[in-house]
This record gives structure tokens, C-alpha cells and sequence, in this order.
């Protein structure tokens, strides 16, 4: 299985500042289609996973521009410039390129 | 507009089975896998497997080979999954995602006697 690992474990952000939260692979991510199936998720409390990056640097539909996704091959990095209240929650990497789907451990966003 | 409609909480006993359901609309329910994601309290995701409602054809992650079982109708849009000897250890919030891009609001189920 791909081991996807996360970090940091959690962050404390003023508001208004910028965050990166990094994960990496260990197998690469890269298809031989040129797309690296590396995605970003953000979990506010009691509610689902919403799809924040896809495909390793794609905007989700709805999501602000202040979040961006980047990296290689095994490693890879979403950055939050601006943060916000509404940003606060728990950040996932998961990979897709092949069964079993993984996933990070997770790094919780929180406001100082 | 896509939505998932999950199956509400379920209370069961240790040793019995359970399944939930997953009611699609907004798309071609045949068109897309239908995946599934265990998250035990305060933690992470697990993926369990996928089904492609079209055939039915599942795949499954090696752990849950032998607890969880994928269904489909298409006669309903609802995709269904069944859990099996329910252990302390099944105790989790449960999602259905259509590619990991839509997901429904989960199904908390608990195992308690």
C-alpha cells in the first residue's frame, strides 16, 4: 500500500497569515498520463471531507483562490495564503492513482 | 446538483450485521464508482472499497475483505453497504463518496451491548 505521511501533526495560524502543510508518498503519484493523483481534503469538525486540490494543483469548484497545491513526484505541499476562521480544521493528503486509496494522517489548522 | 443521501445513525449490538445506504442524485448514478470511507472517533480516513453500480463489479481493501459488503441498486440510485460480526472496532463514522469529490453526510455507526 502507499504510505501518505503528513506534516505537521497541527498548526496555530494568526489570521491573515499564510500556511503549508506537507505530505509525502511513498511511491510516486506520477501515471504515466502526466497526472500526479495527489489530492487535498479539509475536514471542519462533524461535518464530510470536502475536496479542497485535485490532481495535485487544481483549484476544486468553489474553493478560494487562496488555496494552492504543488510538489513532485513523493512530495507535495498545499499552502493557505490569508488564512481565515472559516479555514480551521483538519487537512488530509490522499493519494488516487491505485486501490487501497490512502490517506494522511491528517494536520489540524487552528487560529492563534 | 450532486447529493448523497446517507442512512441514519445505527445503535448495534456486538456480533450482528448492519448496512447502510447511500441514495444518489443529480447525475447518472451508473456512471461513477461509489467508494466508501471509515473514520473511527478522531481519526483519520480508511478507505474500504468501491463498486461500480453499472455491473456490480467490487473491489475492496484486504482488511475489509472479509467485514464489509457492496451493493447497488439501480433500480433506486442507492448504493448500500453491509458490515458483518460488528466488534467495538467497526464503531465509526461511515461515508459514501462518488470519487472522492462528492461525499455524503456520513452514517455514525456504534457497537455497543
Amino acid at each position: 500500500d502507499i504510505v501518505m505521511t503528513q506534516a505537521p501533526l497541527s498548526v496555530s495560524v494568526t489570521p491573515g497569515e499564510s500556511a503549508s502543510i506537507s505530505c509525502r508518498s511513498s511511491k510516486s503519484l506520477l501515471h504515466s498520463n502526466g497526472i500526479t493523483y495527489v489530492y487535498w481534503y479539509l475536514q471542519k469538525p462533524g461535518k464530510s471531507p470536502q475536496l479542497l486540490i485535485y490532481r495535485m494543483s487544481n483549484l476544486a469548484s468553489g474553493v478560494p483562490d487562496r488555496f494552492s497545491g504543488s510538489g513532485s513526484e513523493t512530495d507535495f505541499t498545499l499552502k493557505i495564503s490569508r488564512v481565515e476562521a472559516e479555514d480551521v480544521g483538519i487537512y488530509y493528503c490522499g493519494q488516487l492513482l491505485e486501490n487501497p486509496r490512502t490517506f494522511g494522517g491528517g494536520t489540524k489548522l487552528e487560529l492563534k | 446538483e450532486v447529493l448523497l443521501q446517507q442512512s441514519g445513525a445505527e445503535l448495534v449490538r456486538p456480533g450482528s450485521s448492519v448496512k447502510i445506504s447511500c441514495k444518489a442524485s443529480g447525475y447518472t448514478f451508473t456512471d461513477y464508482y461509489m467508494h466508501w470511507v471509515k473514520q473511527r472517533p478522531e481519526q483519520g480516513l480508511v478507505w474500504i472499497g468501491r463498486i461500480n453500480p453499472a455491473n456490480g463489479n467490487t473491489v475492496y481493501a484486504e482488511k475489509f475483505k472479509s467485514k464489509a459488503t457492496l451493493t447497488a441498486d439501480k433500480s433506486s440510485n442507492t448504493a448500500y453497504m453491509q458490515l458483518s460480526s460488528l466488534t467495538s472496532e467497526d464503531t465509526a463514522t461511515y461515508f459514501c463518496t462518488r470519487g472522492f469529490a462528492y461525499w455524503g453526510q456520513g452514517t455514525l455507526v456504534t457497537v455497543s451491548s
